[in-house]
């Protein structure tokens, strides 16, 4: 089945403590995109990366990192997590010529940062 | 870069009942509208876009439709059914191969 997995599904954690959030996608898409949803704000890009090893800013990017070692995975770290930083999180590909087809999103990570 | 409205931020009609959201955006050089769904504890689904060679496109219950001079697009779904209770997001294009989403619409059909 064509899909994007994002682990893990819930997570609380402290201020301060390092996590990673992972992202793979089995349909060989060059495209890759996190997102975080909070009420009233919609939808706001944090990063994406074009291919493996090209990744560029979104447009909440600050607190955030991301690497595209291979193609199928799009890890997003927070080095030093904050409050703030307590949202609905989503990883999306696509393909990357005409948007074909659109974004195909993962199930969301929900992040409590204490 | 694009900016992308959308109204009205909640929604509730009766079952049965059509239902219509409305997207502005501001990059006239914008050319493909997808709409997303997301149910509740899931991610956003793709359900129609349309592209800006045409002015409407429908899939069954759903329609979209496009209006470039006033840079505006709609969602329309006809005969609402508890299960089209979502939130959903219009989005539109920028650089790349980005979208820009609008701040969603939680439609609640009522039995």
């Amino acid at each position: 089945e064509a899909q994007v997995t994002q682990n893990p599904r819930y997570l609380i954690t402290v201020t301060g403590k390092k996590l990673t959030v992972t992202c793979s996608q089995n349909m060989n898409h060059e495209y890759m995109s996190w997102y975080r949803q909070d009420p009233g704000l919609g939808l706001r890009q944090i990063y994406y990366s074009m291919n493996v090893e090209v990744t560029d800013k979104g447009d909440v990017p600050e607190g955030y990192k991301v690497s595209r070692k291979e193609k199928r995975n799009f890890p997003l770290i927070l080095e030093s997590p904050s409050p703030n930083q307590t949202s609905l999180y989503f990883c999306a590909s696509s393909l990357l010529t005409g948007m074909a087809g659109g974004y195909t999103f993962g199930s969301g990570t929900r992040l409590t940062v204490v | 870069g694009e900016n992308v409205e959308q109204h009205p931020s909640t929604l509730s009609v009766q079952e049965g009942d059509s239902a219509v959201i409305k997207c502005t955006y501001s990059d006239s050089a914008s050319n493909y509208f997808p709409w997303y769904k997301q149910e509740l504890g899931k991610g956003p689904q793709l359900i129609i876009d349309i592209r800006s060679n045409v002015g409407e496109k429908k899939d069954q219950r759903i329609a979209v439709t496009l209006n470039k001079t006033a840079k505006h697009f709609s969602l329309h779904i006809t005969e609402t059914q508890p299960e089209d209770s979502a939130v959903y997001f219009c989005a539109a294009p920028r650089a790349g191969n980005m979208l820009t989403f609008g701040g969603g619409t939680r439609l609640m059909v009522k039995p």
